[in-house]
């Protein structure tokens, strides 16, 4: 069993619509939960973090996470063309000394 | 400082050479990582450092990958008889780790991508 799992996608959302992404993670411990953007051959970005079960809003962007479930998402309203990337999905412990471990991704592709 | 950085930007190398890259990372994190990338993959963990303490290196990795951040500051990671499969983008995160602080986030480097000929 992997880490931390998504589904690879491409998951295809029309524009103006909601995308959801999910991950789930195999360590009960882990404290904190991130979510990266990566466009085609750059590197990946930062958009949103949690550490709190329940819901999290950025902008268009919502993390949601159950830890109980062991499972994290994010929701795009409102999808742009631009939302178009991969999204990564990152766990970290609770010590200090964890490291942070990634997903393998979900290929999101927003349609005009 | 305006974020990780990461030289060379492109390496191509024959097999059998040896590399070395090098990270910097934001001047005030004393956590920095290593991860490779391959297509339709995402960021494998390589290694870290707290400071200059590396705390971990994937069991996964070669004899062939060594790395240091001797100073606490940047960090190089060399590889040693580089083979095809070594072929991938290398990149650099660094974040900020300390009792009490949740801002644990990670920032990445724009990664240096090494081609094995």
């Amino acid at each position: 069993q992997k880490e931390v799992e998504q589904n690879s996608g491409p998951l295809s959302v029309p524009e103006g619509a909601i995308a959801s992404l999910n991950c789930t993670y195999s360590d009960r411990g882990s404290q904190s939960f991130f979510w990266y953007r990566q466009y085609s051959g750059k590197s990946p970005e930062l958009i949103m973090f949690i550490y709190s079960n329940g819901d999290k809003e950025d902008g268009r962007f919502t993390a949601q996470l159950n830890k109980a479930s062991q499972y994290v998402s994010l929701l795009i309203r409102d999808s742009q063309p631009s939302d178009s990337a991969t999204y990564l999905c990152a766990v970290k412990g609770y010590s200090s000394a964890s490291k942070i471990i990634f997903g393998s991704g979900t290929r999101l592709s927003i349609r005009p | 400082d305006t974020g990780v950085s990461q030289n060379p930007r492109h390496k191509i190398t024959k097999r059998g050479q040896n590399v070395t890259f090098r990270c910097d990372p934001i001047s005030e994190h004393n956590r920095l990582y290593w991860y490779r990338q391959t297509l339709g993959q995402g960021p494998e963990f390589l290694t870290y450092f707290q400071n200059e303490a590396q705390l971990e290196k994937s069991r996964l990795l070669s004899d062939r990958f060594s790395a240091e951040r001797p100073k606490g500051s940047f960090s190089t990671l060399e590889i040693q008889r580089t083979e095809q499969g070594d072929s991938a983008m290398y990149l650099c995160a660094s974040s900020l780790e300390g009792w009490g602080t949740m801002n644990t986030e990670a920032f990445f480097g724009q990664g240096t991508r090494l081609t094995v000929v």
